[in-house]
């Protein structure tokens, strides 16, 4: 069975810090999607990003960037000069695509980012 | 551009009452999917629909739930006999499922509360 841990469970920066969310997954199938989303406090699941299990190049997309290693089964998100439009909950998530259980994800609990001005 | 839309945003129901929420995925994406998230959890998946057809239920629907998607477009989740456990957000969402993978994305979701 599939899971995703995120141990980090609440986080509060200073504006302008760097701040690194972990993910760590586990998964028996060699083709799999990894998912990061943002859930601000109006409820709203914002996707981040989504990598698959044959890409392990890391990714920036301006303040935010992701690493992810098989090695260790982790894909933690780091966001640079955090400002504090970024604070949320945000969720690290695994889809399957072997078994053809890529109609759905599965979810961590979610780490809740504070930023302070 | 329109994204996955969500009504009614939030929901207070008595004890045994019946609720209806509705979805609109985001036009011509083929899937549709029901997640529930209570305070403190991420979102559990329910149930997902490819154009008019479910496939796949998780446990977590109990024959209390039923889904539908009647014409491929628009879904309803309703729930019948409300239970105080029912209190959670339900999370829609929506899909085009081509060759490069799935990328799901998500209403804003409608909050139940039952009392």
């Amino acid at each position: 069975a599939q899971k995703v841990t995120q141990a980090q469970t609440e986080i509060s920066v200073v504006e302008k810090e760097d701040v690194t969310l972990d993910c760590v997954y586990e998964t028996r199938d060699t083709t799999y999607y990894l998912f990061w989303y943002k859930q601000p406090p109006s409820g709203e699941l914002v996707f981040l990003i989504r990598r698959n299990s044959f890409d392990e190049q890391n990714e920036i997309s301006g303040r935010y960037s992701w690493n992810f290693q098989k090695s260790t089964s982790s894909f933690n998100f780091t966001i640079t000069a955090s400002q504090v439009v970024d604070s949320a909950v945000y969720f690290c998530a695994l889809s399957e695509v072997n078994t053809g259980a890529n109609s759905k994800l599965t979810f961590g609990k979610g780490i809740t980012l504070s930023v302070r001005p | 551009d329109t994204g996955v839309s969500q009504d009614p945003r939030h929901k207070i129901t008595k004890r045994g009452q019946n609720v209806t929420f509705r979805c609109d995925p985001i036009s011509e994406h083929n899937r549709l999917y029901w997640y529930r998230q209570t305070l403190g959890q991420g979102p559990e998946f329910l149930t997902y629909f490819q154009n008019e057809a479910q496939l796949e239920k998780s446990r977590l629907l109990s024959d209390r739930f039923s889904a539908e998607r009647p014409k491929g477009s628009f879904s309803t989740l309703e729930i019948q006999r409300t239970e105080q456990g029912d209190s959670a957000m339900y999370l829609c969402a929506s899909s085009l499922v081509g060759a490069h993978g799935n990328t799901i994305y998500f209403g804003e979701g409608s909050w139940l509360t039952v009392v």
